[in-house]
C-alpha cells in the first residue's frame, strides 16, 4: 500500500490564483481530513469527510472547498488564492471513529503565495 | 470548546538526558489520545495512543505516556534521548463519540538533542 499521498509537493501561487490540491489513499478508509500547519500552531482542521459524497466543516474552512465523490479520493481546492493560505497542507486518513484507529498522514503540501 | 495545551514550545536536550513533554486538554468526557512526532522534512507519524484500559501506554522508539484522567494529562517520556529523536512532537486528543473522528491538535513541541 502507497497509503496516503499528495502532489504537488510544493507550489507557489499568485494572489487569486486557484489550485487543487491532491490526496489519494489506497487503503479503503471511510474517514478523510485535510489540515494545515503553520509553526507555533499545531495543526488545524480545515474539511473532512466521512464518506463519498459527505463533507463538513473543520476549524479554518474559509477559503477552501473539498468534494469527495469516491472513497480514495479528497481534493481540496482554494479558489482566490490569499497569502493567509501560506502554508503546509496534510491530508489524513482513517478507517473508523471508535474501537482505537488514528490517523494516517501524507506527505504534505507546501504552498506559498505571494 | 475542546481545546489541547503543549507547555513547552522548544525543548533542548543533550544525549541520554531524560526527556517529558506535558500536554493538557480540556474535555470532560471520554477521550481517545496520541502523540505524534513529525521528523525534519517529514510527515506525521503515530508515536503512541491512548484509549482504555492500562493509563500507561508505551509507543514506539522508547517513547511512552501516561494518561491521568484527573489532571486532564498525557504527558510523553522518555527515559534517554538519542540525537534521532530531534523533531517536533504533537499531542492530540479526539473526543469519544465524536462525528467524523476530528482531532484536535496542541501547538507542538519542538525537540532539539544535542550530540
Amino acid at each position: 500500500n502507497a497509503g496516503v499521498t499528495q502532489t504537488p509537493k510544493f507550489r507557489i501561487l499568485k494572489i487569486g490564483q486557484s489550485m487543487t490540491l491532491q490526496c489519494t489513499q489506497d487503503m479503503n478508509h471511510n474517514y478523510m481530513y485535510w489540515y494545515r500547519q503553520d509553526p507555533g500552531m499545531g495543526l488545524k482542521l480545515i474539511y473532512y469527510s466521512v464518506g463519498a459524497g459527505i463533507t463538513d466543516k473543520g476549524e479554518v474552512p474559509n477559503g477552501y472547498n473539498v468534494s469527495r465523490s469516491t472513497t480514495e479520493d479528497f481534493p481540496l481546492r482554494l479558489e482566490l488564492a490569499a497569502p493567509s493560505q501560506t502554508s503546509v497542507y496534510f491530508c489524513a486518513s482513517s478507517y473508523r471513529t471508535s474501537g482505537g484507529t488514528e490517523q494516517y498522514f501524507g506527505p504534505g503540501t507546501r504552498l506559498t503565495v505571494t | 470548546a475542546q481545546s489541547v495545551s503543549q507547555h513547552n514550545h522548544h525543548v533542548i536536550l543533550s544525549e541520554a538526558a531524560s526527556l517529558e513533554l506535558g500536554c493538557n486538554y480540556s474535555y470532560g468526557g471520554t477521550v481517545n489520545l496520541f502523540w505524534y512526532v513529525q521528523y525534519p522534512g517529514q510527515h506525521l507519524q503515530l508515536l503512541l495512543k491512548y484509549f482504555s484500559g492500562d493509563p500507561l501506554v508505551k509507543g514506539i522508539k522508547g517513547f511512552e505516556a501516561e494518561f491521568i484522567k484527573s489532571k486532564f494529562s498525557f504527558n510523553l517520556r522518555k527515559p534517554s534521548v538519542q540525537w534521532s529523536d530531534t523533531a517536533e512532537y504533537f499531542c492530540a486528543v479526539r473526543a469519544g463519540g465524536n462525528q467524523g473522528g476530528k482531532l484536535i491538535f496542541g501547538q507542538g513541541t519542538e525537540l532539539s538533542v544535542k550530540p
